[in-house]
């Protein structure tokens, strides 16, 4: 099957910085993308979601990029707090309006240090 | 507290016991999910029910069996597990009105 993939799997970041997570997809049909956020002994948190017929979308402190052309995501998180540290997923909807059928990433690890 | 509650939290379990492994949601979705995440591999969908029906098995070994009896709640039984079943067992459910799935926080079981 088609995978969503992750492009670095450990990001660390001061404190104040702006962070980036990057994410490629492979499969071209899909129109619905959704980044999670996982703490240690949680389950995975929704950040932010995006649509194929969009190429941006802000939330609070965090921005979603969308590059159909070369099928990349990725998440700009603003002033990076410790409190941001966890495994952050992309995942691609694979299931229509079934919107928990998901395929995900492997995962980023980042690390916020003050 | 995401409206999607799993009990248990941890679970231990020799090779030929019978566990369940239960998940609530009080959310009001038609649709819940059962994903596994063992240790450095993404997130795998094991099974999907919409409206108390199974829609997807993705090819999961029948030493898993899901059960939907309504809307609202969601079991996986575990019979006969080996030791790579180890992993973080999640439920999510989603609605379809509102497009995020959410998660629960998951069963940590280890087969021993």
């Amino acid at each position: 099957g088609e995978n969503v993939g992750l492009h670095l799997p450990t990001l660390s970041v001061q404190e104040g910085d702006n962070s980036i997570i990057n994410c490629a997809y492979s499969n071209s049909a899909s129109d619905y993308f959704i980044w999670y956020k996982q703490e240690s002994g949680k389950g995975p948190q929704f950040i932010i979601d995006i649509r194929s017929n969009m190429d941006k979308r802000q939330g609070q402190r965090v921005t979603v990029l969308l590059n159909k052309t070369v099928k990349h995501l990725s998440l700009q998180i603003a002033a990076t707090q410790p409190g941001d540290s966890a495994v952050y997923f992309c995942a691609e909807n694979i299931g229509g309006t079934s919107y928990g059928k998901l395929t995900f990433g492997q995962g980023t690890i980042l690390t916020v240090h003050p | 507290e995401t409206g999607v509650t799993q009990t248990p939290r941890h679970l231990v379990m020799g090779m030929t016991n019978k566990k369940s492994l239960k998940c609530e949601q009080h959310l009001g979705h038609n649709a819940m999910y059962w994903y596994k995440q063992s240790a450095k591999k993404p997130l795998e969908l094991m099974f999907v029910y919409n409206f108390k029906e199974q829609t997807e098995n993705n090819s999961v070994p029948s030493r898993f069996s899901p059960e939907c009896p309504n809307s609202s709640h969601l079991f996986l039984h575990l019979h006969t597990l080996q030791p790579e079943d180890s992993a973080l067992y999640l439920c999510a459910s989603s609605g379809e009105m509102n497009t995020e799935a959410f998660f629960g926080q998951g069963t940590r079981l280890t087969v021993v």
